[in-house]
């Protein structure tokens, strides 16, 4: 299957600091990707649907100027945490959809962050 | 409103026999359905999937049942091995459109050796 790569897989930050984690579609095309978060022993929660070369579209309750997603390219999207501070801490995961697919999402294999 | 329900949160099944996860849905739109295994700290994996105009599809030890009528889809793993224990999730979609999948809470196997 398409193969989605996360950068970095694990960061440790300072409150207040911010954390840019990286989203790539290694061997497809992908015009739209999304963000989830997920908390210990809970479901993917979908922050945002990421658009290439448009704006992300936010789900209720998340803070765009918080989490800030670029998509400049069919094969890269990245997520900043802006100021963040130890309730960010999560894990982190995107997902992109080929081009051509179905409607089959392929996810990275997430980001740790830990605020302290 | 959940959309997609897991109503198990955890299912323990001994080696060698059928692992039966359960999946419920609300919005009759819905009509693309994945399911996705993930094991702690990793990405979920695809699995399956099917579409409405079918009402099973097979791949190796793993099948997906769906019933229309009754809003419901079924994965079947048989026979189940240790290396099945993770956290499963099913997905629903519409079919067109970059909307994205809705998820349910999962469902925690554990397969005892």
């Amino acid at each position: 299957g398409a193969v989605v790569s996360q950068h970095p897989s694990r960061v440790i930050c300072k409150s207040g600091t911010s954390v840019k984690i990286e989203c790539r579609s290694l061997d497809f095309q992908a015009t739209t990707m999304f963000w989830y978060r997920q908390f210990p022993k809970q479901s993917l929660m979908l922050m945002a649907t990421s658009n290439e070369g448009s704006k992300a579209t936010y789900e209720q309750g998340v803070e765009k100027d918080k989490f800030l997603i670029n998509h400049a390219s069919l094969t890269l999207s990245t997520l900043t945490v802006t100021s963040a501070h130890p309730e960010d801490s999560s894990f982190y995961i995107c997902s992109a959809r080929e081009t051509t697919s179905h409607n089959e999402q392929f996810f990275g294999p997430g980001t740790r962050l830990t605020v302290l | 409103d959940q959309q997609v329900k897991q109503n198990s949160p955890s299912l323990s099944v001994q080696e060698g026999r059928i692992s039966i996860l359960n999946c419920d849905y609300t919005n009759s739109m819905f009509d693309y359905f994945l399911w996705y295994k993930k094991y702690p700290a990793e990405g979920p994996t695809f699995l399956i999937s099917i579409s409405s105009i079918k009402d099973k599809n097979e791949d190796g030890r793993f099948t997906v049942f769906l019933n229309k009528s009754a809003k419901h889809l079924s994965l079947h793993i048989v026979p189940s091995q240790p290396g099945d224990s993770a956290v499963y999730f099913c997905a629903a979609s519409p079919n067109s459109g970059n909307t994205p999948l809705v998820f349910g809470k999962g469902t925690r196997l554990s397969v005892i050796a």
